[in-house]
């Protein structure tokens, strides 16, 4: 199963582009990249998902270079409600046999004024 | 509305009584698990299951039982609750593209 690492935590300020970088060095070949967002005492919401080169979407974009042992989230121009902990998961795309997501302790991320 | 829902959402009790906190999702999912959270661990799977009658252990499955006898019900029981599941615990279902959705936890407090 693939490892992950990310920052313990980060600081930004309003407006300020984000990016936060994972480290998943033994990631497989039918491994996907998955992000995920949490806020206090609810559970983790899905952000973002990819396997190579760059996806986007309405709220952040994901960064893999082409060897894919790590990836970057960014967070185009943060707000105060992106105060959250990101988590990064390497992961099959297609659950079967022993799944086992691990998620890590994640990065917590604060939004100054 | 496609969502996992989870109950209770709080509970207080004591050791050794036994609980189940139950979890429900409608949206066809065939895998669901069971995370706790603990401050400073992130989020640690229990158990896990990958369809009807099929489970398996996540990382710390001591001390919990989970069942699936329906798709979309998979409740997580305490046999003999101590105080060191007192925890935040999180259900999760997933299609087949792997993306994860979760309920809103049950915070559990074990006496």
């Amino acid at each position: 199963l693939a490892k992950t690492t990310q920052p313990i935590s980060m600081d930004s300020y309003e407006g300020q582009e984000v990016n936060i970088t994972c480290s998943h060095n033994n990631i497989a070949t039918n491994d996907y990249i998955t992000w995920y967002q949490q806020f206090p005492s609810q559970g983790p919401r899905f952000i973002i998902q990819g396997y190579k080169t760059k996806v986007t979407n309405e709220v952040a974009s994901l960064f893999i270079p082409a060897d894919r042992k790590s990836s970057t989230l960014s967070l185009p121009r943060v707000s105060l409600s992106d105060t959250a902990v990101y988590y990064c998961l390497v992961a099959p795309k297609k659950p079967g046999g022993s799944y086992i997501p691990t998620f890590g302790r994640g990065t917590s991320l604060i939004v100054h004024p | 509305e496609a969502q996992v829902t989870q109950n209770p959402r709080y509970l207080i009790t004591v050791t050794g009584k036994k609980l189940t906190v139950t979890c429900s999702q409608n949206m066809n999912h065939e895998y669901m698990s069971w995370y706790r959270q603990d401050p400073g661990l992130g989020l640690r799977q229990i158990y896990y299951s990958m369809n009807v009658e099929v489970t398996d252990k996540g990382d710390v499955p001591e001390g919990y039982k989970v069942s699936r006898k329906e798709k979309r019900n998979f409740p997580l029981i305490l046999e003999s609750p101590s105080p060191n599941q007192t925890s935040l615990y999180f259900c999760a279902s997933s299609e087949r593209t792997g993306v994860l959705t979760f309920g809103a936890g049950s915070r559990l407090t074990v006496l």
